[in-house]
């Protein structure tokens, strides 16, 4: 199985600050890598898809980079609405793992 | 609007089984591969399984192997986890999930509110 990393498992931070979570695969994966945003009680919903394609709807201060075994989620500016544990997950193959996730609380 | 709708959980003794579905609206379920993800209290993501559009090929997950099993019925558009066998450690939220292949590279782009499943001993 490709196993998912991310790091860090949490993190605090300001409002309007530039935050970064890293996701690094077992194997390469080409860009087969999503991001997804959990709050508490709460379905996962779909971030970044494909590694840097953002799905529509979700606010252009979240993006998405990297390729092969290493990749981030950038959010560009912190709002108080994005407090939630976010994961990353590949579908390069079976079974479609992922992360442990990232739980980020506001400062 | 495009929805996922799960239904079927509750509390359910060691041992037993139960089955748990999926209702899909809003869009041509026939053409989607689906999954099922599973979520215990307080923990991370798990894939679970994953069906075909058509239902003719089916995965899952090693912790689920040979207990578990995924069906769908496409003129009803409905999703089914089938649990025998069921432990304490498949006590989760189970949600049902549309994999979007094409440019979404099977991404998990609508998911369902989820169903609790209990088991007890």
């Amino acid at each position: 199985d490709i196993q998912m990393t991310q790091s860090p498992s949490s993190l605090s931070a300001s409002i309007g600050d530039r935050v970064s979570i890293t996701c690094r695969a077992s194997q390469t994966i080409s860009n087969y890598l999503h991001w997804y945003q959990q709050k508490p009680g709460k379905a996962p919903e779909l971030l970044i898809y494909a590694a840097s394609s953002l799905q529509s709807g979700v606010p252009a201060r979240f993006s998405g980079s990297g390729f092969g075994t290493d990749f981030t989620l950038t959010i560009s500016s912190l709002q108080p609405e994005d407090s939630a544990t976010y994961y990353c997950q590949q579908t390069y193959k079976a079974p479609r793992t992922f992360g442990q996730g990232t739980k980020l609380e506001i400062k | 609007q495009v929805q996922l709708v799960e239904s079927g959980g509750g509390v359910v003794q060691s041992g037993r089984s139960l089955r748990v579905s999926c209702a899909a609206s809003g869009f041509t379920f026939r053409n989607y591969v689906m999954h099922w993800v599973r979520q215990a209290p307080g923990k991370g993501l798990e894939w679970v399984s994953v069906i075909s559009h058509d239902g003719g090929t089916k995965f899952y997950a090693d912790s689920v192997k040979g207990r578990f099993t995924i069906s769908r019925d496409n003129s009803e558009n409905t999703l089914y986890l089938q649990m025998n066998s069921l432990r304490a450690d498949d006590t989760a939220v189970y949600y049902c999930a549309r994999g979007n292949t094409g440019n979404y590279l099977d991404a998990f782009d609508i998911w369902g509110q989820g169903t609790m499943v209990t088991v007890s001993s």
